[in-house]
């Protein structure tokens, strides 16, 4: 089975500073890997996904990941972080096939992110 | 338009109330999704529907019952709960082609009492 790590709980960052929140997968075959980020008491909002190509991914809200092949891993970054962008970030890989073009995915723990300001 | 809604946003309920959730789609997906969710945890998959059909139940108590009654509306029926089933419950939706991104609705937050 696939399977995604996000080895931090929780990141701090300073306003304005790059911030990366990091994400290493396991999987057979290749990789269709997603993030989404949590607002409090929200549903998860899709940010960005890999599934071929380019391995430097451009994503909502400033967002982009990159895609790591030799390090199996997937890391969030932005440039430069807002206060805003606070919350709860997961990282996803496509599971299984469930039957009829449906798909299991498979989430991370989560990573809590915090903009200092 | 990526929205998914869902209804109610809040629900109290006894153990021994009947009640229904509520998701709804209109971009055209056939693929739709109930995950149950836990403080500061990651989803978990209950159900999966394709094409109005139940797709998978991942091993959920009978006391959960989802309904796919068209292609846009999806229901999750809540009886006889009992308190650890308070959690935020997500639907989502997705197409059915293989490199699909899976979109959420706001969720409800039911609180069994």
């Amino acid at each position: 089975a696939q399977s995604v790590a996000q080895p931090e709980d929780q990141v701090n960052v300073a306003e304005g500073n790059p911030l990366t929140v990091k994400c290493t997968y396991s999987v057979s075959g290749n990789p269709y890997l997603f993030w989404y980020v949590q607002y409090p008491n929200r549903g998860l909002q899709f940010l960005l996904k890999y599934i071929t190509g380019d391995n430097l991914v451009k994503g909502s809200y400033g967002f982009e990941a990159e895609f790591n092949k030799s390090q199996t891993s997937f890391h969030l970054k932005k440039p430069s972080a807002l206060v805003s962008d606070s919350a709860l970030y997961f990282c996803a890989v496509r599971d299984a096939r469930l039957g009829s073009g449906t798909y299991k995915y498979i989430f991370g723990t989560g990573t809590r992110l915090k903009v200092l300001a | 338009d990526t929205e998914v809604t869902q209804t109610p946003k809040h629900l109290v309920m006894g153990m021994t109330n009947k009640k229904s959730l509520k998701c709804e789609q209109h971009m055209g997906h056939r693929a739709m999704y109930w995950y149950k969710q836990k403080a500061k945890k990651p989803p978990e998959l209950m159900f999966v529907y394709s094409y109005e059909k139940l797709s998978i139940n991942e091993s959920v108590p009978s006391r959960f019952s989802p309904e796919c009654p068209n292609s846009s509306l999806l229901n999750l029926h809540l009886h006889a709960l009992q308190p650890e089933d308070s959690a935020l419950y997500l639907c989502a939706s997705s197409g059915v082609y293989g490199q699909e991104t899976q979109y959420f609705g706001p969720g409800t937050r039911l609180l069994v009492l």
